[in-house]
Protein backbone atom coordinates (compact mmCIF):
# COMPACT_ATOMS: atom_id res chain seq x y z
CA UNK A 1 0.00 0.00 0.00
CA UNK A 2 1.67 3.19 -0.96
CA UNK A 3 1.36 5.83 1.54
CA UNK A 4 3.29 8.23 -0.65
CA UNK A 5 2.04 8.47 -4.52
CA UNK A 6 3.27 10.49 -7.35
CA UNK A 7 0.59 9.84 -9.94
CA UNK A 8 2.32 11.54 -13.09
CA UNK A 9 6.00 9.08 -13.96
CA UNK A 10 7.15 12.11 -16.45
CA UNK A 11 7.23 15.54 -17.37
CA UNK A 12 8.19 17.68 -20.12
CA UNK A 13 9.27 21.21 -19.77
CA UNK A 14 10.49 23.75 -21.77
CA UNK A 15 13.96 25.48 -20.95
CA UNK A 16 13.55 28.58 -18.71
CA UNK A 17 9.71 27.39 -18.01
CA UNK A 18 8.37 26.44 -14.59
CA UNK A 19 8.53 22.35 -13.69
CA UNK A 20 5.59 21.61 -11.03
CA UNK A 21 6.25 17.86 -9.60
CA UNK A 22 3.05 16.87 -7.49
CA UNK A 23 3.17 14.32 -4.53
CA UNK A 24 0.25 12.93 -2.54
CA UNK A 25 0.37 10.87 0.58
CA UNK A 26 -2.12 9.05 3.21
CA UNK A 27 -0.55 9.27 6.44
CA UNK A 28 -1.56 12.41 8.75
CA UNK A 29 1.00 11.89 10.92
CA UNK A 30 3.51 12.74 8.78
CA UNK A 31 6.09 15.56 9.64
CA UNK A 32 8.35 15.83 7.43
CA UNK A 33 8.60 15.59 3.79
CA UNK A 34 11.72 15.42 1.41
CA UNK A 35 12.62 15.65 -2.41
CA UNK A 36 15.27 13.50 -3.90
CA UNK A 37 16.54 13.85 -6.80
CA UNK A 38 18.08 10.72 -9.21
CA UNK A 39 20.50 10.48 -12.32
CA UNK A 40 21.12 7.52 -13.63
CA UNK A 41 23.55 5.25 -12.55
CA UNK A 42 23.82 6.95 -9.49
CA UNK A 43 21.90 7.07 -6.02
CA UNK A 44 19.16 9.46 -5.21
CA UNK A 45 20.72 12.96 -3.70
CA UNK A 46 18.59 15.30 -1.07
CA UNK A 47 17.13 18.45 -2.75
CA UNK A 48 14.93 19.95 -0.27
CA UNK A 49 12.51 19.56 2.45
CA UNK A 50 10.09 20.78 4.53
CA UNK A 51 8.50 20.76 7.89
CA UNK A 52 4.57 20.17 8.74
CA UNK A 53 4.32 23.33 10.47
CA UNK A 54 5.72 25.50 7.40
CA UNK A 55 3.98 25.39 4.49
CA UNK A 56 6.44 26.56 1.96
CA UNK A 57 10.45 26.24 1.37
CA UNK A 58 12.64 28.11 -0.45
CA UNK A 59 16.06 27.15 -1.99
CA UNK A 60 16.99 29.18 -4.96
CA UNK A 61 14.98 27.87 -8.23
CA UNK A 62 13.62 25.47 -6.20
CA UNK A 63 10.86 25.96 -3.58
CA UNK A 64 8.80 23.32 -2.05
CA UNK A 65 4.93 23.72 -1.43
CA UNK A 66 2.67 21.91 1.21
CA UNK A 67 -0.80 21.73 1.60
CA UNK A 68 -1.69 19.69 5.00
CA UNK A 69 -5.42 19.76 4.73
CA UNK A 70 -5.40 17.98 0.68
CA UNK A 71 -2.54 15.84 1.89
CA UNK A 72 -0.57 17.38 -1.39
CA UNK A 73 2.83 18.58 -1.75
CA UNK A 74 4.79 19.73 -4.98
CA UNK A 75 8.16 20.93 -5.80
CA UNK A 76 8.49 24.34 -8.28
CA UNK A 77 11.41 25.02 -10.48
CA UNK A 78 12.03 27.72 -11.97
CA UNK A 79 13.44 28.04 -14.35
CA UNK A 80 14.10 24.72 -15.42
CA UNK A 81 17.34 23.81 -16.54
CA UNK A 82 18.83 21.34 -18.97
CA UNK A 83 20.78 19.99 -16.09
CA UNK A 84 17.59 19.22 -13.59
CA UNK A 85 16.73 16.32 -16.07
CA UNK A 86 16.27 13.16 -13.74
CA UNK A 87 13.93 11.32 -11.87
CA UNK A 88 12.02 12.90 -8.94
CA UNK A 89 11.12 11.37 -5.47
CA UNK A 90 9.20 12.38 -2.74
CA UNK A 91 9.84 10.94 0.55
CA UNK A 92 7.78 11.17 3.90
CA UNK A 93 8.04 10.27 7.48
CA UNK A 94 6.92 10.59 11.09
CA UNK A 95 9.99 10.63 13.57
CA UNK A 96 11.82 7.85 14.51
CA UNK A 97 10.14 6.14 11.84
CA UNK A 98 10.97 5.03 8.26
CA UNK A 99 11.19 7.56 5.08
CA UNK A 100 8.72 6.18 2.54
CA UNK A 101 8.92 6.77 -1.00
CA UNK A 102 6.72 7.29 -3.79
CA UNK A 103 7.48 5.93 -7.21
CA UNK A 104 9.60 8.88 -9.00
CA UNK A 105 8.63 11.45 -11.28
CA UNK A 106 11.15 11.34 -14.58
CA UNK A 107 11.91 15.24 -15.51
CA UNK A 108 12.83 16.24 -19.11
CA UNK A 109 13.52 19.93 -19.86
CA UNK A 110 13.69 20.53 -23.31
CA UNK A 111 16.61 22.87 -24.34
CA UNK B 1 33.62 11.97 3.59
CA UNK B 2 33.58 9.46 0.88
CA UNK B 3 29.78 9.10 1.60
CA UNK B 4 27.91 5.81 1.25
CA UNK B 5 29.99 3.38 -0.27
CA UNK B 6 28.27 0.07 -1.59
CA UNK B 7 29.85 -3.29 -3.77
CA UNK B 8 29.65 -4.67 -5.67
CA UNK B 9 28.19 -2.03 -8.41
CA UNK B 10 26.89 -4.68 -10.64
CA UNK B 11 26.24 -8.42 -10.23
CA UNK B 12 25.05 -10.97 -12.32
CA UNK B 13 24.18 -13.84 -11.37
CA UNK B 14 22.12 -17.12 -12.05
CA UNK B 15 19.32 -17.86 -10.71
CA UNK B 16 19.21 -19.86 -7.29
CA UNK B 17 23.04 -18.58 -6.65
CA UNK B 18 23.87 -16.96 -3.51
CA UNK B 19 23.97 -12.98 -3.87
CA UNK B 20 25.69 -10.54 -1.11
CA UNK B 21 25.55 -6.92 -1.84
CA UNK B 22 27.42 -4.79 0.82
CA UNK B 23 27.33 -1.54 2.53
CA UNK B 24 29.45 1.08 4.38
CA UNK B 25 27.53 4.00 5.95
CA UNK B 26 28.74 7.18 6.54
CA UNK B 27 31.03 7.45 9.26
CA UNK B 28 28.98 8.74 12.59
CA UNK B 29 25.63 7.63 11.37
CA UNK B 30 23.34 5.49 13.91
CA UNK B 31 21.13 4.22 11.05
CA UNK B 32 21.02 2.26 7.77
CA UNK B 33 18.25 1.54 5.33
CA UNK B 34 18.24 -0.99 2.37
CA UNK B 35 16.30 0.11 -0.28
CA UNK B 36 15.04 -1.68 -3.53
CA UNK B 37 13.76 0.29 -6.84
CA UNK B 38 11.68 -0.87 -9.05
CA UNK B 39 9.06 0.52 -11.74
CA UNK B 40 6.25 -0.39 -10.30
CA UNK B 41 7.03 0.07 -6.64
CA UNK B 42 9.85 2.89 -6.98
CA UNK B 43 11.77 2.64 -3.75
CA UNK B 44 10.57 0.12 -1.67
CA UNK B 45 12.33 -0.11 1.96
CA UNK B 46 13.64 -3.14 2.58
CA UNK B 47 14.94 -3.00 6.13
CA UNK B 48 16.39 -0.51 8.40
CA UNK B 49 18.78 -0.84 11.58
CA UNK B 50 19.37 1.99 14.37
CA UNK B 51 22.81 1.10 16.33
CA UNK B 52 23.19 -1.88 14.42
CA UNK B 53 19.90 -3.32 15.91
CA UNK B 54 17.07 -4.13 12.79
CA UNK B 55 14.33 -2.00 13.87
CA UNK B 56 11.72 -3.11 10.68
CA UNK B 57 12.50 -5.86 8.33
CA UNK B 58 8.52 -6.18 7.11
CA UNK B 59 9.29 -4.89 3.83
CA UNK B 60 11.88 -8.04 3.31
CA UNK B 61 10.12 -10.09 -0.04
CA UNK B 62 10.73 -13.45 2.07
CA UNK B 63 12.52 -15.82 3.77
CA UNK B 64 15.15 -16.27 0.76
CA UNK B 65 16.27 -11.96 2.15
CA UNK B 66 18.05 -11.70 5.05
CA UNK B 67 20.40 -8.60 6.06
CA UNK B 68 22.76 -8.07 9.36
CA UNK B 69 24.87 -5.24 10.45
CA UNK B 70 27.58 -6.68 12.36
CA UNK B 71 29.49 -3.66 13.18
CA UNK B 72 28.56 0.48 12.77
CA UNK B 73 30.44 0.56 9.79
CA UNK B 74 29.07 -2.58 7.63
CA UNK B 75 25.76 -4.12 6.63
CA UNK B 76 25.07 -7.02 4.05
CA UNK B 77 22.46 -7.87 2.48
CA UNK B 78 21.82 -11.21 1.25
CA UNK B 79 19.51 -13.27 -1.07
CA UNK B 80 19.79 -17.30 -0.61
CA UNK B 81 18.85 -18.51 -3.63
CA UNK B 82 18.03 -15.95 -5.83
CA UNK B 83 15.06 -15.25 -8.43
CA UNK B 84 14.93 -13.66 -11.94
CA UNK B 85 12.31 -11.42 -10.53
CA UNK B 86 15.05 -10.25 -8.14
CA UNK B 87 16.56 -8.20 -10.42
CA UNK B 88 16.18 -4.23 -9.68
CA UNK B 89 18.75 -2.02 -8.35
CA UNK B 90 19.57 -2.26 -4.10
CA UNK B 91 20.38 1.62 -2.55
CA UNK B 92 21.74 1.57 0.91
CA UNK B 93 21.41 4.86 3.02
CA UNK B 94 22.19 6.22 6.23
CA UNK B 95 21.49 8.73 8.42
CA UNK B 96 22.72 10.41 11.27
CA UNK B 97 19.66 8.90 13.37
CA UNK B 98 15.89 8.51 13.24
CA UNK B 99 15.00 12.30 14.39
CA UNK B 100 12.35 14.24 12.46
CA UNK B 101 14.74 16.60 10.72
CA UNK B 102 17.27 13.75 9.37
CA UNK B 103 18.35 13.37 5.69
CA UNK B 104 18.52 9.71 3.90
CA UNK B 105 22.25 9.79 2.26
CA UNK B 106 22.16 7.06 -0.53
CA UNK B 107 24.71 4.82 -2.15
CA UNK B 108 25.48 4.59 -6.12
CA UNK B 109 23.39 1.12 -5.27
CA UNK B 110 24.30 -1.96 -6.90
CA UNK B 111 22.56 -3.49 -10.36
CA UNK B 112 21.41 -7.24 -9.66
CA UNK B 113 20.87 -8.80 -12.70
CA UNK B 114 19.50 -12.55 -12.07
CA UNK B 115 19.55 -14.63 -15.26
Amino acid sequence: DQQVKQNSPSLSVQEGRISILNCDYTNSMFDYFLWYKKYPAEGPTFLISISSIKDKNEDGRFTVFLNKSAKHLSLHIVPSQPGDSAVYFCAARMSGNQFYFGTGTSLTVIP
Amino acid sequence: DAGVIQSPRHEVTEMGQEVTLRCKPISGHNSLFWYRQTMMRGLELLIYFNNNVPIDDSGMPEDRFSAKMPNASFSTLKIQPSEPRDSAVYFCASSLGLATNEKLFFGSGTQLSVL
